[in-house]
């Protein structure tokens, strides 16, 4: 079965910390999204790569950045968290059609 | 720009009747058009899909009809199950492979 696995289900982190999220996927996709869910406002795009090292901006990726050194993961850095980043976020890899989702990180920022 | 709304918000139906979720998208060029159900603390998962080139697809209980004329695209889940209960997103392929995401639709089927 397609897995992507984001290395941890819940953080709390406090405001100016530097924060990683990984995401793996063991399903030799090209293409990998992160986005954050947040209540009213649906899923929202922060970054993509469509291939390694390659990345492109999203609708929303002021105060994130990214990072793919390997085709398999795809790491979300918020260089200085603050309280507005407070999420759902939710990475998935596409091969042509649709995404497979991971199980998601709920960050906490206080 | 390009976005994807979805209506409605929320939808409560007795166990048995029928739901139907529908979305609009602005990018004539969308070709492909996916549905996901996120169950409580789970991940979006795909469910069912519809490409441009034809106008309705049906896999057991739910159905995608697309619009093309009109932009718009709907989920109908026939004889609703509790289990069936859960946030439902549309999308639209507007480039590449990027997706524009609706809002949800909780759906709650009262046993």
């Amino acid at each position: 079965d397609v897995k992507v696995t984001q290395s941890s289900r819940y953080l709390v982190k406090r405001t100016g910390e530097k924060v990683f999220l990984e995401c793996v996927q063991d399903m030799d996709h090209e293409n990998m999204f992160w986005y954050r869910q947040d209540p009213g406002l649906g899923l929202r795009l922060i970054y993509f790569s469509y291939d390694v090292k390659m990345k492109e901006k999203g609708d929303i990726p002021e105060g994130y950045s990214v990072s793919r050194e390997k085709k398999e993961r795809f790491s979300l850095i918020l260089e200085s968290a603050s309280t507005n980043q407070t999420s759902m976020y939710l990475c998935a890899s596409s091969l042509k059609f649709g995404y497979t989702f991971g199980s998601g990180t709920r960050l906490t920022v206080v | 720009g390009e976005n994807v709304e979805q209506h409605p918000s929320t939808l409560s139906v007795q166990e048995g009747d029928s739901a139907v979720i529908k979305c609009t998208y602005s990018d004539s060029a969308s070709n492909y058009f996916p549905w996901y159900k996120q169950e409580l603390g789970k991940r979006p998962q795909l469910i069912i899909d519809i490409r441009s080139n034809v106008g309705e697809k049906k896999d057991q209980r739910i159905a995608v009809t697309l619009n093309k004329t009109a932009k718009h695209f709907s989920l109908h889940i026939t004889e609703t199950q509790p289990e069936d209960s859960a946030v439902y997103f549309c999308a639209a392929r507007y480039t590449g492979n990027q997706f524009y995401f609706g809002t949800g639709t909780s759906l709650t089927v009262i046993p």
